[in-house]
């Protein structure tokens, strides 16, 4: 069965520091993994996602996310935070050959001025 | 750019009602998805549908039935609305592509009286 982990509810940063928001993994197979972004009352934006290749993966609004398979993690970075970052971030995975993603619980960042 | 709707941003039902949430997707995709979400408990999938005619249950299908009579649109029927229905409701559609990743409607709240 899949699974995913988001161990922190809250995540809180000062606005120009370094943000990270760790997930982790369980699936069969190579795992397919997503980062999506939530801003209030609004549905979920796709920001970036890993199927094979670098481990590193850039995406949307200057983040990304490092894939290591050994610890089974994928967790979101980016270099210096912005107040407009502040949203619901939310982790998923899905299996090859499967069309359904695993979502995690969410994590709740907040960049203070 | 992929735009997925739903019918209503806003929605306050009676108990025992019959609740019609339609989702239409521009993007030719395959697949299509409900899902409902609640604080701490992330997203859960509800039902979905690979094809026209074609659906599968989710995590939590109980208490909804779903149709999909056109490849673009794809409704969720709550036969009859309970309190505990209250939630916030996200639609999406992914095509079968590598990456799969999920296009998510703005959502729709539903509160239960």
């Amino acid at each position: 069965a899949q699974s995913v982990a988001q161990p922190e509810d809250q995540v809180n940063v000062a606005e120009g520091n370094p943000l990270t928001v760790k997930c982790t993994y369980s699936v069969s197979g190579n795992p397919y993994l997503f980062w999506y972004v939530q801003y209030p009352n609004r549905g979920l934006q796709f920001l970036l996602k890993y199927i094979t290749g670098d481990n590193l993966v850039k995406g949307s609004y200057g983040f990304e996310a490092e894939f290591n398979k050994s610890q089974t993690s994928f967790h979101l970075k980016k270099p210096s935070a912005l107040v407009s970052d502040s949203a619901l971030y939310f982790c998923a995975v899905r299996g090859t050959g499967f069309q359904k993603l695993v979502f995690g619980t969410g994590t709740r960042l907040l960049v203070s001025p | 750019d992929v735009k997925v709707t739903q019918s209503s941003r806003y929605l306050v039902k009676r108990t025992g009602e019959k609740v019609f949430l339609e989702c239409v997707q521009d993007m030719d995709h395959e697949n299509m998805f409900w899902y409902r979400q609640d604080p701490g408990l992330g997203l859960r999938l509800i039902y979905f549908s690979y094809d026209v005619k074609m659906k599968e249950k989710g995590d939590i299908p109980e208490g909804y039935s779903v149709s999909r009579e056109k490849k673009e649109r794809f409704s969720l029927i709550l036969e009859s609305a309970s309190t505990n229905q209250t939630s916030m409701y996200l639609c999406a559609s992914s095509n079968n592509g590598a990456g799969g990743e999920q296009y998510f409607g703005p959502g729709t709240r539903l509160t239960v009286t």
